[in-house]
């Protein structure tokens, strides 16, 4: 069935340091994929998506690539802030279905 | 602003209690969502439901049920509440076009069973 691979968290930075959360799929068909983004306390929010192969998805700094030939959609920022302390979810929606799938989440921690 | 709301952030129930969660959207979306979320398993699905008075099983809807009179309301009901029940409960509505729009998703209710 379908799957999301997220990288084992948590992920520690300093400020100002560069970002990479990995994210591999497994489906059929060409999938929609997403980044969510739960900050403490609350529920998850579309941080980024793309719909189809080579699609780059973009947001508050952050983005993601859909690589259909590595089956990844790795989540990337330059230079993170504090601010991005947060538990971060990649997720696929099957083509032509109502759900998503979610990987296990990456809790991240940036330290000033 | 879109919204969904859950009833309660917190409950504490004891083994074999019958437990109601309550969501409500007041987006008018068609499809709605409960899914719970543990730590280093992310979120799976329990069940959602296309519309008013239909209902799917998602990937774990053992010991659970849902309830949707109205198009606006979805409630999750664990008829006889175990401890490995424990967990962070969220709600999420998304319009019928279909997962390429977000899901907008409640603040959760953390469930402890005791």
């Amino acid at each position: 069935g379908d799957s999301v691979t997220q990288m084992e968290g948590p992920v520690t930075l300093s400020e100002e340091a560069f970002l990479t959360i990995n994210c591999t799929y497994t489906a059929t068909g060409y999938p929609s994929l997403f980044w969510y983004v739960q900050y403490p306390g609350e529920g998850l929010q579309l941080l980024l998506k793309a719909t189809k192969a080579d699609d780059k998805g973009s947001n508050k700094g952050f983005e993601a690539t859909y690589r259909k030939e590595t089956t990844s959609f790795h989540l990337e920022k330059g230079s993170v802030q504090v601010s991005d302390s947060a538990v971060y979810f990649c997720a696929l929606s099957p083509r032509g279905a109502q759900k998503l799938v979610f990987g296990q989440g990456t809790r991240l921690t940036i330290n000033p | 602003d879109v919204k969904v709301t859950q009833s309660s952030r917190y409950l504490v129930k004891r083994t074999g209690e019958k437990v109601f969660l309550e969501c409500v959207q007041d987006m008018d979306h068609e499809n709605m969502f409960w899914y719970r979320q543990d730590p280093g398993l992310g979120l799976r699905l329990i069940y959602f439901s296309y519309d008013v008075k239909m209902k799917e099983k998602g990937d774990i809807p053992e010991g659970y049920s849902v309830s949707r009179e109205k198009k606006e309301r979805f409630s999750l009901i664990l008829e006889s509440a175990s401890t490995n029940q424990t967990s962070m409960y969220l709600c999420a509505s998304i319009p019928r076009q279909g997962a390429v729009s977000p899901l907008h998703f409640g603040n959760g209710t953390r469930l402890t069973v005791t």
